[in-house]
């Protein structure tokens, strides 16, 4: 069974600043993993994703994220929040090539930038 | 290319009804997942669709149908609504059924609410 834990349900970051958000995940098969955006009222939209290859991964809006196999964890970064950027984000992982495509989401983590 | 569409975008019902959401998929792709987003649960996925046959279903119990047609347009039905149905409804959809280009296009969701 696949797991998927966002430490943070709420970050405050003021702008300019650099953004983390956390992401550790359990599966017992190799992972495709992926980090999604939600605005208010809206779908998601997909930032980056990992599937195999480089595990610095670089996104849209200037994030990226660094597959870790040996912390399991999937971090997302942005060196410097705008405020746009302020939305839901949700980590989410998928069995890798089992034609298994069903995401397995985390609970989110709620981005606040502060002017 | 247009993006996922959902119809209607907002639905209210009362318990004991049925109500059925509607899905296109971007144009190409055959496969449409179905996932329900609510505060208490979070994101959970309900089922996956390719060439018209069920492929994959989560933990939901059986008031929760759908379908695939010949055109990859999909529907989900929910049969003696309950209050706890009141939820997001996101459709996604995907090229292919395996292999690294899995990422889910999702749709801006149906809000059903409950009376």
């Amino acid at each position: 069974a696949q797991s998927v834990t966002q430490l943070g349900s709420h970050v405050s970051v003021s702008e300019g600043a650099l953004v983390l958000l956390r992401c550790n995940y359990s599966s017992s098969v190799p992972p495709y993993l992926f980090w999604y955006v939600q605005y208010p009222n809206q779908g998601l939209q997909l930032l980056l994703k990992y599937t195999t290859g480089a595990t610095l991964v670089k996104g849209i809006n200037g994030f990226e994220a660094e597959f870790k196999k040996s912390e399991t964890s999937f971090h997302l970064t942005k060196p410097s929040a705008h405020m746009s950027d302020a939305a839901e984000y949700f980590c989410a992982v998928s069995d890798q090539g089992t034609g298994r495509r069903a995401l397995t989401f985390g609970s989110g983590t709620r981005l606040q930038v502060q002017p | 290319k247009a993006g996922v569409t959902q119809t209607p975008r907002y639905l209210i019902k009362t318990r004991g009804q049925q109500v059925t959401l509607s899905c296109s998929p971007i144009s190409g792709h055959r496969s449409v997942s179905w996932y329900q987003q609510t505060p208490g649960q979070g994101l959970q996925f309900l089922f996956e669709y390719f060439s018209e046959t069920q492929r994959n279903k989560g933990n939901f119990p059986g008031r929760f149908s759908g379908r695939q047609f010949s055109n990859s347009r999909s529907e989900m039905n929910v049969s003696t609504l309950e209050l706890g149905d009141s939820a997001l409804y996101l459709c996604a959809s995907s090229l292919a059924i395996a292999g690294v280009n899995n990422e889910q296009f999702f749709g801006p969701g149906t809000r059903l609410t409950v009376l």
